[in-house]
């Protein structure tokens, strides 16, 4: 099984920090990564797909990058609404995997 | 806009089995995959499983042997079934489309397991 384990589990930053995180597949997925954005009490919603393509209506603030083995999501000016938990996915093989999650909280 | 509702008892006793039902709105079911994801109060994400509309099926390897999903497509739905339930198996569990990635979500359905 691909296991996907993020880095930070959890990040304080300011309303305008720029916010990477970091999600690393125990064997190689090409670019089969997805990121999402979970807010408490809601469905995880899909922000990334294929490592760098950005659903339909995300904010331009997030990208992502990476390929093989190691990813990155980026924030680039965090905003009020961007506190929440962000989860990676890989969807290489047959399975799914997330990642643990990481919580980007107010500092 | 596809629309996805889970529904289901809120509580399941300690070995029976918990099943849901996803309903699907705004789109066919045949059109894609359908998977279930859990998530236990306060805890990361788990993917159970997915299916197509076809029937066939794919499993989270840690839960395949007490894991079924099965699709009604003249009722645009899929199921759940889980036995043999522990209270580690309480989670909020949300059906989603599954493009390889998970483009549309159920608001997810709290299943406790407990006597």
């Amino acid at each position: 099984d691909i296991q996907m384990t993020q880095s930070p589990s959890t990040l304080s930053a300011s309303v305008g920090d720029r916010v990477t995180i970091t999600c690393r597949a125990s064997q190689t997925i090409s670019s089969w990564l997805a990121w999402y954005q979970q807010k408490p009490g809601k469905a995880p919603k899909l922000l990334i797909y294929k490592a760098s393509i950005l659903e339909s209506g995300v904010p331009s603030r997030f990208s992502g990058s990476g390929s093989g083995t190691e990813f990155t999501l980026t924030i680039s000016s965090l905003q009020p609404d961007d506190f929440a938990t962000y989860y990676c996915q890989q969807y290489d093989d047959y399975s799914r995997t997330f990642g643990q999650g990481t919580k980007v909280e107010i500092k | 806009q596809v629309q996805l509702q889970e529904s289901g008892p809120g509580l399941v006793k300690p070995s029976e089995t918990l099943s849901l039902t996803c309903t699907v709105s705004g789109g066919s079911i045949s059109s894609s995959y359908w998977s279930w994801i859990r998530q236990p109060p306060g805890k990361g994400l788990e993917w159970i499983g997915y299916i197509h509309y076809s029937g066939s099926t794919n499993y989270n390897p840690s839960l395949k042997s007490r894991v079924s999903i099965s699709v009604d497509t003249s009722k645009n739905q899929f199921s759940l079934k889980l036995s043999s339930v522990t209270a580690a198996d309480t989670a909020l569990y949300y059906c989603a489309r599954n493009t390889n990635y998970f483009d549309y979500w159920g608001h997810g359905t709290l299943v406790t397991v407990s006597s």
